[in-house]
């Protein structure tokens, strides 16, 4: 929704530049992780996950790097589009649990 | 292929009156769910299903009923509003419990004053 952005912090980039989002997950214990993109008036939109056995995962401009030694998550995107502007969330599971949804980052893209 | 379907987008509802949250898949899915978003907040788990028939209280289920008896529906009910209901509400949907790239709706922001 329009709201979700308040109160969340903010990475500003330029357009072209690689944008790192992080994430500090909660349970040591967690095993499966996920970035969601939400747009602006959107629903949630996966993105990429990684399970806690791969500690490095890529898509299409997108790269997940996992380090449960200090449970930290990050994003990577490469050549960031004014596209990409969005509120982004990591999730983490545990077992067969539902997720557990970070508060997000918003990504700001100026052209 | 409509995916997950919200209605209505948008809501008021005065404290204390009862309305219904509609969430339609069309994806065979099993597994549903409820959530809430807030603003400085993650997602909030409110209610899932892992299947017709099937229902379980997430998070936050206090003020809120669902039920399942269709693969396809999985209704949101407020039985008494109340201002602290004021949120974005998204369903998601996924092929089954255990499967986590979930499609969600589009949301319905509801105000309760």
């Amino acid at each position: 929704g329009e709201n979700v952005g308040l109160h969340l912090p903010t990475l500003s980039v330029q357009e072209g530049d690689n944008s790192i989002i992080n994430c500090a997950y909660s349970n040591s214990a967690s095993d499966y992780f996920i970035w969601y993109k939400q747009e602006s008036g959107k629903g949630p939109q996966f993105i990429i996950d990684i399970r806690s056995n791969m500690d490095k995962r890529q898509g299409q401009r997108v790269t997940v790097l996992l380090n449960k030694t200090v449970k930290h998550l990050s994003l990577q995107i490469a050549a960031t589009q004014p596209g990409d502007s969005a509120v982004y969330f990591c999730a983490e599971n545990f077992g067969y649990s539902t997720l557990t949804f970070g508060k997000g980052t918003m990504l700001l893209v100026s052209p | 292929n409509a995916g997950v379907t919200q209605t209505p987008k948008f809501q008021v509802l005065k404290t204390g009156q009862s309305m219904t949250l509609q969430c339609a898949q069309d994806m065979n899915h099993e597994y549903m769910s409820w959530y809430r978003q807030d603003p400085g907040m993650g997602l909030r788990l409110i209610h899932y299903s892992v299947g017709a028939g099937i229902t379980d209280q997430g998070e936050v289920p206090n003020g809120y009923n669902v039920s399942r008896s269709t693969t396809e529906d999985f209704p949101l009910r407020l039985l008494s509003a109340a201002p602290s209901q004021t949120s974005v509400y998204f369903c998601a949907s996924s092929a089954r419990q255990g499967d986590y790239g979930y499609t969600f709706g589009s949301g319905t922001r509801l105000t309760v004053v």
